[in-house]
């Protein structure tokens, strides 16, 4: 089984929908990490939780938000998608023993109409 | 502002040849750099990483060179493979609670 899974793996909505992409693992890890994916502009920072109880604002917050269910579950929401909000979405986690490394999620692909 | 510059954004190589891609960054208390290899439909994962105490890391045919007064680092990929066709990103982060701050992406393309 997978360390970190996504659901769903695809996703297609209509403008104005709420939306929530769920991440969970397996690995034990207690940093929880949501990305964005887009042709040209690499991996983007949504937000980050060190633990349950911290939750932290990335690079590109706006229009997001996030809850830590528990230390293996971190869920992204989007509470009225747009039509730029098109993308893959990556979860990820960190921790120890593993330090630096992040350890990637299989990404859900989300479409906006 | 781009704290780390990853160039070429698109790379084409021929079979057994040598690929290079390479990252620039900006902040000096980065002291971790990873690289991370994505094939499609997949997530990154991570290639290989060096920190700055050393100037090359090899794994197998893949190296990183890390040439700190430049702030710059490079991976080079030997005898590049079809398989080691996919989006290669770079990466930076400081200290064990520094977020990754990721460059923009190459894809390479390892023609047979």
């Amino acid at each position: 089984d997978a360390d970190v899974t996504q659901t769903p793996r695809n996703r297609i909505t209509k403008t104005g929908k709420r939306i929530m992409l769920e991440c969970s693992q397996t690995k034990g890890h207690d940093r929880m990490y949501w990305y964005r994916q887009d042709p040209g502009l690499g991996l983007r920072l949504i937000y980050y939780s060190f633990d349950v109880k911290d939750i932290n604002k990335g690079e590109i917050s706006d229009g997001y938000s996030v809850s830590r269910q528990a230390q293996a579950k971190f869920s992204l929401s989007l509470e009225s998608a747009i039509p730029n909000q098109t993308a893959l979405y990556f979860c990820a986690t960190s921790g120890r023993p593993s330090g630096n490394e992040q350890f990637f999620g299989p990404g859900t692909r989300l479409t906006v109409l | 502002q781009q704290q780390v510059k990853q160039s070429p954004q698109s790379l084409i190589v021929q079979k057994g040849g040598i690929s290079i891609i390479n990252c620039a960054y900006e902040n000096t208390a980065f002291d971790y750099f990873p690289w991370y290899q994505q094939f499609p439909g997949k997530g990154p994962a991570l290639l290989i990483a060096i920190r700055p105490d050393v100037s090359e890391k090899k794994e197998g045919r893949f190296t990183i060179s890390f040439n700190k007064s430049a702030k710059q680092f490079s991976l080079h990929i030997m005898d590049s493979q079809p398989g080691d066709s996919a989006t290669y990103f770079c990466a930076a982060s400081t200290g064990s609670q520094g977020n990754l701050i990721f460059g923009k992406g190459t894809k390479l393309s390892v023609k047979p």
